[in-house]
Formats: C-alpha cells, sequence, structure tokens
C-alpha cells in the first residue's frame, strides 16, 4: 500500500510552453501533497505544500506564477511549470502525506523528469 | 526544522557493516528521526524512524544517544544494491498536519565488490 505514481516520467518540452505533471496516491487519500525539485548531485528543494481545496503555499523564493499547483481531489495534485525555460530542466518530485497521519508517512512519486530545450 | 550534518560520502565493501551517523545539535523535544534512501532518478523512500534508544526493522537499525543530539543509521551485511543516497531528517510528528521536510545534503554511500 501507499503507493504514489508520477506522469508524465519523463518530458522534453521546447523553451516557452507549458508542462504539466501529475500526481496521484493510488491506495490512499492525501490531504497534503507536496512538490520537491532536484538537479543533478543536489538534494530534494522543497516547492510548495499543496493542500486539497485550497491554495498551495510556496516556499520563500519560488514563483507561484510560473509553478502552478492544483490539489483538485484527495488523489490528485498538479504542477505546471508555465513558460518552461532551459533552466526550469530538473527532477522533480512529489510526496503524498496520509490523511490523519504525519511525518513518517510522507510517500514519494517516482519523479518527472524535465528537460526543456 | 533542526539543521542536520551527515557525512557527504562513504564507501564501503559488500557485506560489510555501516554506519551513517547524523548532527542535529538543535533538535527539539518533539522532533523525530527519520532516514530517507534515494536511488538515482527516483523518489526517497522511507527507511526507519525514531525518537530515543534504537529501533529496528527489517533494513536497518536507528541508534539515538540519550541527548538525541545525533544518531546512527546502521545497515547490516550492505550489498551493491544498497548504493544510494541516505537523507537524515529531522521534525514534529503527530501535529495533526502533515509536515514539512527539509532535506540536508545527505549521505552518498558506494557499495563496491
Amino acid at each position: 500500500g501507499a503507493v504514489v505514481s508520477q506522469h508524465p516520467s519523463r518530458v522534453i518540452c521546447k523553451s516557452g510552453t507549458s508542462v504539466k505533471i501529475e500526481c496521484r496516491s493510488l491506495d490512499f487519500q492525501a490531504t497534503t501533497m507536496f512538490w520537491y525539485r532536484q538537479f543533478p548531485k543536489q538534494s530534494l528543494m522543497l516547492m510548495a505544500t499543496s493542500n486539497e481545496g485550497s491554495k498551495a503555499t510556496y516556499e520563500q523564493g519560488v514563483e507561484k506564477d510560473k509553478f502552478l499547483i492544483n490539489h483538485a481531489s484527495l488523489t490528485l495534485s498538479t504542477l505546471t511549470v508555465t513558460s518552461a525555460h532551459p533552466e526550469d530542466s530538473s527532477f522533480y518530485i512529489c510526496s503524498a502525506s496520509r490523511l490523519g497521519m504525519a511525518q513518517d508517512t510522507q510517500y514519494f512519486g517516482p519523479g518527472t523528469r524535465l528537460t526543456v530545450l | 526544522l533542526a539543521k542536520t550534518t551527515q557525512p557527504i560520502s562513504m564507501d564501503s565493501y559488500e557485506g560489510q557493516e555501516v554506519n551513517i551517523t547524523c548532527s542535529h545539535n538543535n533538535i527539539a523535544t518533539n522532533d523525530y528521526i527519520t532516514w530517507y534512501q534515494q536511488f538515482p532518478s527516483q523518489g526517497p523512500r522511507f527507511i526507519i524512524q525514531g525518537y530515543k534508544t534504537k529501533v529496528t526493522n527489517e533494513v536497518a537499525s536507528l541508534f539515538i544517544p540519550a541527548d538525541r543530539k545525533s544518531s546512527t543509521l546502521s545497515l547490516p551485511r550492505v550489498s551493491l544494491s544498497d548504493t544510494a543516497v541516505y537523507y537524515c531528517l529531522v521534525g514534529p510528528q503527530n501535529t495533526g498536519t502533515a509536515s514539512k521536510l527539509t532535506f540536508g545534503t545527505g549521505t552518498r554511500l558506494q557499495v563496491t565488490l
């Protein structure tokens, strides 16, 4: 149990286009989902916290108009990278927290590799 | 969230026990210690979590001294497939809401024959 999926696993796009990444909790409900970004050889950096039915909370330095997050249901959160540029190329990872549980039950997705040409 | 300090990298031979120590001098009373494992191009995977003394599961053991200012992840008899980055995190649990996780640099473990 506690499986989190991401789609797509890999995407290549042209500069200026928008890309949507989906994060789904497959067998549990997640009130909170988190979005991270990871550059090569670096640690995960939290971008935003997504709560079902409310606006996402962005970390300092993360542009909310560029990284649009929607958490429309208890099993789905989406991250849209708008007007992507080569510097947005990165590995994007989501995690989902089980309803009613806390820190040790954050389950991570497999990640999405975004390459912007 | 308490800041953590880990060695950047470690090397081990297959079959050996590996101990990775994490320092968290500013750990708060209600903070727990959690370790994650990450393989290249994959999301992190939960390994073990503890509050004090010793915790053991089928994968690893976690040793936490009385002052809780550090913790040691112990991997018994590592294999090549244990080559990964290991992250130590500290933060509150059972607050009623999901807590943010702040990842440090992690420890890159390389296991060879």
